[in-house]
């Protein structure tokens, strides 16, 4: 069973529209939540994290939190062409006490004008 | 500015050859990591450092092998004994603990013929 799950897409989002990403996760003692967008070649960068429950909003970007279903997502408002990438979940790993990350295997996202 | 740098960008290799890719950071983290990406699927984990001198195997370790002789560098060797090395190869950094993001280099895609 993998540790951290996410729909591979494509998510096909007229430009404008909301994108809704999701990942679900098996450690239920995991306690940090990170998003990462990854353009085609190039490596990932960090746009989101979140550790307790509930929302968090940055710019067009709202994750969501709800550790009781072991879920998280990413909500993109107001999409354009430059969002189409591959975003990737991220869960912290509690099994030892380095923090290591695990990582889904990504969803990609094509905004279409 | 502070950051990660991974060299080269591209690496060609003929079978059954050593090739070293190498990880430098200027942003005083104390844990590094190697990561490997094949096309359609997320991070794996290969090896990963928190101190000096010290460094663990993660998911994927067979045919690599790592040194941390100082905090800023953590090179990878992709040894001969590793069947299918051809990857794109990411190394990141970031500070101990559960709540800490990875920050990630630019990546170097290694080719082998």
């Amino acid at each position: 069973q993998k540790e951290v799950e996410q729909n591979s897409g494509p998510l096909s989002v007229p430009e404008g529209a909301i994108a809704s990403l999701n990942c679900t996760y098996s450690d239920r003692g995991s306690q940090s939540f990170f998003w990462y967008r990854q353009y085609s070649g190039k490596s990932p960068e960090l746009i989101m994290f979140i550790y307790s429950n509930g929302d968090k909003e940055d710019g067009r970007f709202t994750a969501q939190l709800n550790k009781a279903s072991q879920y998280v997502s990413l909500l993109i408002r107001d999409s354009q062409p430059s969002d189409s990438a591959t975003y990737l979940c991220a869960v912290n790993s509690i099994t030892d006490s380095w923090g290591k990350l695990q990582f889904g295997a990504g969803t990609q996202v094509v905004v279409t004008p | 500015d502070g950051g990660i740098t991974q060299s080269p960008k591209y690496l060609f290799r003929k079978e059954g050859q050593n090739v070293t890719l190498s990880c430098e950071q200027n942003l005083n983290h104390d844990a590094m990591y190697w990561y490997r990406q094949d096309p359609g699927q997320g991070l794996r984990l290969i090896y990963y450092s928190q101190i000096v001198n010290d460094f663990q195997k993660g998911d994927i370790a067979e045919g690599y092998s790592v040194s941390r002789e100082k905090k800023e560098s953590f090179p990878l060797t992709v040894t001969s004994a590793q069947k299918n090395p051809t990857a794109f190869y990411l190394c990141a950094s970031g500070r101990t603990g559960n709540n800490s993001p990875l920050h990630f280099g630019n990546g170097t895609r290694l080719t082998v013929t």
